[in-house]
């Protein structure tokens, strides 16, 4: 079965700092990975997605994920966090078999002090 | 993306009663999904439901608990039968929309809690 760590729970951070949240995953097959992010008192949103391709995604709010097939990763990162920036950010994984069953990590919830 | 409401935004309920939560996107969709997310702990995937045909449900979750209806490529139903203190959770509905491919966006979700 598929799986989905996310390392860090809570985190927090001053504004400028860069932010590295880590997502590993369990599942041998083809997948297409997700960052969703949920804002304080608003609905899950879509940040960034990988399918295929260029390993390096850009997505919204100056946000990237790179995804590494050898580690099973799909880290996210943003090189100056803002106070905006401060939400519960979740790693998705399907496995590409046209399913689309998402299977998430439990979430790191970032905060940022300005 | 896609416009998807839900209702209730938020409900409390007494143990043994039952809820049914909606969910409306604008536009038709093959598939929805239901999700639930307990306090502190991240989305699992109750059922997928299609128009159509009997709604697929994961490991831990059955259709008596659960019941889902989905009349048309709009708009579904989960309802939360005979309910105990330990469904209090986040139920949150998703879409593919047309042209998505493999990406599902969510509705606000319905914060339920049970006395």
């Amino acid at each position: 079965a598929q799986s989905v760590s996310q390392h860090n729970h809570h985190v927090i951070l001053s504004e400028a700092a860069s932010l590295e949240l880590g997502c590993n995953y369990s599942y041998g097959g083809t997948v297409n990975l997700f960052w969703y992010v949920q804002y304080p008192g608003q609905h899950l949103q879509l940040l960034l997605k990988y399918f295929s391709g260029d390993p390096l995604v850009k997505g919204i709010k100056g946000f990237e994920a790179e995804f590494i097939k050898s580690k099973f990763s799909f880290n996210l990162r943003k090189p100056s966090v803002q106070w905006s920036d401060t939400a519960e950010y979740f790693c998705a994984v399907n496995a590409n078999t046209g399913f689309q069953k998402l299977v998430f990590g439990t979430g790191t919830r970032l905060l940022v002090s300005p | 993306s896609a416009v998807i409401s839900q209702k209730p935004s938020r409900d409390i309920c007494q143990r043994g009663t039952s809820l049914t939560i909606q969910c409306q996107v604008d536009s038709q969709v093959t598939m929805m999904f239901w999700y639930r997310q307990q306090p502190g702990q991240s989305l699992t995937l109750i059922a997928t439901a299609n128009q159509g045909s009997e709604a697929t449900y994961e490991s831990g979750f059955v259709i008596d608990k659960f019941p889902i209806s989905r009349p048309n490529l709009t708009f579904s139903t989960l309802t939360v039968s005979n309910m105990s203190p330990e469904d209090s959770s986040i139920y949150l509905c998703s879409v593919v929309p047309p042209g998505s491919t493999d990406t599902q966006y969510f509705g606000p979700g319905t914060r339920l809690t049970v006395l």
